[in-house]
């Protein structure tokens, strides 16, 4: 089945600062999302971007399908960016695959 | 738009008894739910998928007779876990899929914490 590896596995960083997180993966999709889970467990939309690139304020995503991997930056980032990035792509034409996550504390 | 619930949010219970968790799509169909499982730190585990109508798909190494799915409604399923365990606690969070969008964007629930004591 295809496999999705995120980077880097935990990353910490000062109010403030821009950070780059990466999802590669190991098959053509059609499909990638991009989440943030908040520390209550709440998972929230951030992107549906199966090519191309993609703004919402301080967040970014580009996703290179061709090559296989997709990047999502946070830019003048704050505390409440604190949480878990996941990417995940369509699987079995159904349900979706995770990466393992990126964990991100902003410290103020 | 877009909106999925979980019924309860947090539960308690003691080994050997059964939990029921809902999932609702508030302002849409979904003919498809899934469900998956997160253990602490780790990512969402697909636990199965449920479709409306029929019999729900399990993931290689999820016992069906202990987890029953039920998806009676284009708005509803439900996830019980019979006679839980203390291994069974976990954060079991629901998705669905829209009916009739071309994109296969899935909304998830808030999640369920469930301890079993």
């Amino acid at each position: 089945g295809i496999q999705v590896e995120q980077s880097p596995p935990d990353l910490i960083l000062q109010e403030g600062a821009n950070s780059t997180l990466r999802c590669n993966f190991s098959d053509s999709v059609n499909n990638l999302q991009w989440f943030h889970q908040n520390p209550w467990g709440q998972l929230i939309n951030l992107f549906y971007i199966p090519s191309g690139t993609k703004q919402n304020g301080r967040l970014s995503a580009t996703t290179v399908a061709t090559e296989r991997y997709s990047l999502l930056y946070i830019s003048s980032s704050q505390t409440t960016d604190s949480g878990v990035y996941f990417c995940a792509v369509p699987y079995n034409n159904n349900d979706m695959r995770f990466g393992a996550g990126t964990r991100l504390t902003v410290k103020p | 738009g877009a909106v999925v619930s979980q019924h309860p949010s947090w539960v308690i219970c003691k080994s050997g008894t059964s939990v029921k968790i809902e999932c609702r799509s508030l302002d849409f169909q979904a003919t498809t739910m899934f469900w998956y499982r997160q253990f602490p730190k780790q990512s969402l585990m697909l636990m199965a998928t449920s479709n409306e109508g029929s019999k729900a798909t399990y993931e290689q190494g999820v016992e069906k007779d202990k987890f029953l799915i039920n998806h009676a409604s284009l708005t509803l399923s439900t996830l019980t876990v019979t006679s839980a365990h203390p291994e069974d606690s976990s954060f079991y969070i629901c998705s669905a899929r829209a009916s009739g969008l071309s994109t296969d964007t899935q909304y998830f629930g808030p999640g369920t914490r469930l301890t079993v004591l």
